[in-house]
């Protein structure tokens, strides 16, 4: 009954380090996503899968990477930390399709120095 | 894009008040979600309603989609329902189900 799960829970990193945070799910869903979500604002879509092997950029993608070998993971990569992204990152997944619901891991936040 | 606008942006109650907080949104949309950030910022999934009225205990939602609102009630409130109240619409796109996510509401109850 793990549902979404996300890896580290926090994370300090110093600028130009790299790191990759961790995003499994076992509710055989097809599309996963990652966003951040920083003080006084809502969630922002960084990138998306609709399905392993697939994946597209969301509203603000700069400054990460990510790839789907299988369906239930989905890391979701830092190359060269800035401080502009330190952040609370969460990683959802559902069903593909509009009669769907979402479900989000607890979250990773990370602070760059 | 989308438009989601909350109000109020912040709510301050007495134990055991109701409260409404409204979601509107700028167009039409395939499903809208409520969710409760607690205050170890973990997010939780309150209702998944892209029309009509669902009740869970002391919460309840409305979405009317055709006037692009919908409304969560909150009532007999505890200390516990404290935390940031999010709601999130769903646009299907040529890729995939984008989320795009209102403001909040910033909701402390007290004793």
């Amino acid at each position: 009954n793990a549902g979404v799960t996300q890896t580290p829970k926090f994370q300090v990193l110093k600028t130009g380090q790299s790191m990759t945070l961790q995003c499994a799910q076992d509710m055989n869903h097809e599309y996963m996503s990652w966003y951040r979500q920083d003080p006084g604002m809502g969630l922002r879509l960084i990138h998306y899968s609709v399905g392993a092997g697939i994946t597209d950029q969301g509203e603000v993608p700069n400054g990460y990477n990510v790839s789907r070998s299988t369906t239930e993971d989905f890391p979701l990569r830092l190359l060269s930390a800035a401080p502009s992204q330190t952040s609370v990152y969460f990683c959802a997944s559902s069903y593909f399709g509009q009669h769907t619901e979402a479900f989000f891991g607890q979250g990773t936040r990370l602070t760059v120095v | 894009g989308i438009q989601v606008e909350q109000s109020p942006p912040d709510l301050i109650l007495q134990e055991g008040a109701n409260s409404t907080l409204r979601c509107n949104f700028s167009d039409s949309v395939n499903n809208l979600q409520w969710f409760h950030q607690n205050p170890w910022g973990q997010l939780i999934n309150l209702f998944y309603i892209p029309s009509g009225t669902k009740q869970n205990g002391r919460l309840s939602a409305t979405t009317v989609a055709t006037e692009r609102y919908s409304l969560l009630y909150i009532s007999s409130s505890q200390t516990t329902d404290s935390g940031v109240y999010f709601c999130a619409v769903l646009i299907l796109t040529g890729g995939g189900n984008k989320l795009t996510f209102g403001t909040g509401t910033q909701l402390k109850v007290e004793l």
